[in-house]
């Protein structure tokens, strides 16, 4: 079956680590994207990506870091000047993000925490 | 700037109820208008979206959403609630060649 996978489903953080958060899609998607979910705040753009080798910021993209080396692969890195990593975490896609009634479709997330 | 709205961050309902949940956007040009579900720990799932194809909208599990232009809004309603649509849900704007904007989303519980 297509989809997204995210993982790990679980990760903690130590103080001034950097961890780093897996994404995969096999829908043969251009587009991914990186959404940070905390409660009651709906979901907010971290990063985003158009194509192989491109990337933009979002709105909250301070302390993150992305990668889009292969169309499959979108991993986001939580670094330690993020001082408030503590959240949900959602990858998604879409078949281009030049279609804007084009849905996303999401992976099952990862909660980080800080320990 | 395109902004949502999502009125009652926790709605309760019984089983059998009618569901409403209530969405308005601010948006300067007509966007698409999404409502997504949220189950625990999981990703979000497509209900229904709006393209302006009809302004009435059927979606999956017996969802429909009304986009109503001189309210701005897109409220998404059930006619009988299952134990099983207890979620979050999160109604989401895409302006033309813009990123979605999502809502702060509302939980509903469904009680026995």
């Amino acid at each position: 079956d297509g989809g997204i996978t995210q993982s790990p489903k679980y990760l903690f953080r130590k103080e001034g680590q950097n961890v780093t958060l897996s994404c995969e899609q096999n829908l043969n998607h251009d587009a991914m994207y990186w959404y940070r979910q905390d409660p009651g705040q709906g979901l907010r753009l971290i990063y985003y990506s158009q194509i192989v080798n491109d990337f933009q910021k979002g709105d909250i993209a301070e302390g993150y870091s992305v990668s889009r080396e292969k169309k499959e692969s979108f991993p986001l890195t939580v670094t330690s000047a993020q001082k408030n990593p503590t959240a949900f975490y959602l990858c998604a896609s879409s078949i281009s993000s030049w279609s804007t009634n084009e849905k996303l479709f999401f992976g099952s997330g990862t909660q980080l925490s800080v320990l | 700037a395109q902004s949502v709205t999502q009125l009652g961050s926790h709605v309760s309902v019984s089983e059998g109820a009618l569901v409403l949940l209530r969405c308005n956007y601010s948006s300067s040009v007509p966007p698409y208008l999404f409502w997504y579900v949220q189950y625990p720990n999981q990703g979000l799932q497509l209900l229904l979206k709006y393209t302006s194809a009809a302004t009435l909208v059927k979606g999956i599990n017996g969802f429909e959403a009304e986009f109503k232009k001189s309210e701005t809004s897109f409220h998404l309603t059930k006619p009988s609630a299952h134990m099983s649509d207890a979620a979050e849900y999160f109604c989401a704007l895409r302006p033309y060649g813009q990123n979605f904007v999502f809502g702060p989303g509302t939980r509903l519980s469904v009680l026995p």
